[in-house]
């Protein structure tokens, strides 16, 4: 396991009200991603980071926001949670400095998150 | 805009076949292609990896073949297994200083029936 930790795991929750996931790292990786997994659509980058408050936005980015403030933790808030954002969430890590410029991410075990 | 396309959605194949995933990009600045295995309730995990100077890459049972001109990549699992149903992702990526945005098809779920 690549030591990535995705918290909560399960979450419903109603319209309009916020949300944060979690996801902790132990392995000391500079890039940690969030996509989101949609039948359909695959996966989609929402945000990513490449360093402590070093984030920028991806794909779908709108309604999210990221928050990194030390290396082993990043944060996706949704502000003001919709139905349109029910989906399974991972987070992802880059694989060590050796392999920083491969495709190579390592996921976490993914949060659902159901919005009545 | 999908950049990257994968076919087919579904895939059925009798244990000990083969099974063939295709997928095909639109950006020619992607150097880095992936495939991802994903088992239900967990994350995907690379399962293997080529780049665009090779045109034939094989691990094991697994093998990647890709066509720069045609700007296609194909997964070939051969002797296809029970345990090799899952659901496949083909991605493509380009690395900057923001680090490896990868690009991911939609997806094939294969069953591998006895």
């Amino acid at each position: 396991d690549a030591g990535i930790t995705q918290s909560p795991r399960h979450k419903v929750t109603e319209t309009g009200t916020p949300v944060t996931l979690r996801c902790h790292q132990t392995e000391n990786h500079r890039y940690m991603y969030w996509y989101r997994q949609d039948p359909g659509h695959g996966l989609r980058l929402i945000h990513y980071s490449y360093g402590v408050k070093d984030t920028d936005k991806g794909e779908v980015s709108d309604g999210y926001s990221v928050s990194r403030s030390k290396t082993e933790d990043f944060l996706l808030t949704l502000e003001s949670a919709t139905s349109s954002q029910t989906s399974v969430y991972f987070c992802a890590i880059s694989g060590g400095l050796a392999r920083a410029n491969t495709g190579e991410l390592f996921f976490g075990e993914g949060s659902r998150l159901t919005v009545l | 805009q999908q950049q990257v396309k994968q076919s087919p959605q579904s895939l059925i194949v009798q244990k000990g076949g083969i099974s063939i995933i295709n997928c095909a990009y639109e950006n020619t600045a992607f150097d880095y292609f992936p495939w991802y295995q994903q088992f239900p309730g967990k994350g995907p995990a690379l399962l293997i990896a080529i780049r665009p100077d090779v045109s034939e890459k094989k691990e094991g049972r697994f093998t990647i073949s890709f066509n720069k001109s045609a700007k296609q990549f194909s997964l070939h699992i051969m002797d296809s297994q029970p345990g090799d149903s899952a659901t496949y992702f083909c991605a493509a990526s380009f690395f900057t200083g923001g680090g490896n945005k990868l690009t991911f098809g939609t997806g094939t779920q294969l069953k591998v029936e006895l």
